[in-house]
């Protein structure tokens, strides 16, 4: 069965260390998205992408970067991890119809 | 940017009832998709149902339907016969052409 996964699943990490968040697809989709779920804020876009290549930014996406050089992975660097980046991170990917998310499990962050 | 808005931060429904969550967004669109999404503790995000905004049926899966009011733009999310399954936070969310939008969740509770 086609799935999304994110690695690793929970992490600890130091103030002002770079951090990277993995995220595997095997749907085939195009179109990759990384979220932050916060209490009270559901879930907010930090970056995204169509395609190889090609990369955009969301409404939360400072402090973060991401790189496409595959259609499967869309990995998400923190470069220097900050407290207000404690989060738990979502990846999903999507097709080109509706937009219809398909999720991975989340990864929990947080920076002391 | 297109909001939405959930406006009940929790909600509680006994088991066996029925209970609706509310769900507005804003947009100027008119051929777009709306989403529910359902978050159990297991965090794992999975799609409760979908709605086609140039469809006038609303949509049903199972116990769970949809008030679709597109003039209103109002997209509200009814469980039927409710379950202690059914205990989750629920996300509405607007595919805003590039991304879906989110709403900031409503936390059901089900009492038995």
């Amino acid at each position: 069965d086609a799935e999304i996964t994110q690695s690793p699943r929970h992490k600890i990490t130091e103030t002002g260390r770079q951090v990277t968040l993995a995220c595997h697809q095997t749907w085939n989709h195009n179109n990759m998205f990384w979220y932050r779920q916060d209490l009270g804020h559901g879930l907010r876009l930090i970056h995204y992408s169509y395609g190889v290549q090609d990369t955009n930014k969301g409404e939360v996406s400072d402090g973060y970067s991401v790189s496409r050089s595959n259609t499967e992975d869309l990995p998400l660097t923190l470069e220097s991890a900050a407290s207000s980046q404690t989060s738990v991170y979502f990846c999903a990917s999507s097709d080109q119809g509706t937009g219809e998310l398909f999720f991975g499990e989340g990864s929990r962050l947080t920076v002391l | 940017a297109q909001t939405v808005t959930q406006s009940q931060p929790e909600m509680s429904v006994q088991e066996a009832e029925t209970v609706t969550l509310s769900c507005t967004y804003d947009t100027s669109e008119s051929d777009y998709y709306l989403f529910w999404y359902k978050q159990p503790p297991s965090r794992q995000m999975i799609l409760v149902i979908r709605q086609e905004a140039y469809k006038q049926q609303n949509a049903t899966e199972n116990r769970f339907s949809v008030n679709f009011q597109k003039a209103a733009k109002s997209f509200s999310l009814k469980i039927s016969d409710s379950q202690l399954g059914d205990a989750a936070m629920y996300f509405c969310a607007y595919n805003s052409g590039y991304a879906l939008n989110f709403g900031k969740g409503t936390s059901l509770l089900v009492t038995p």
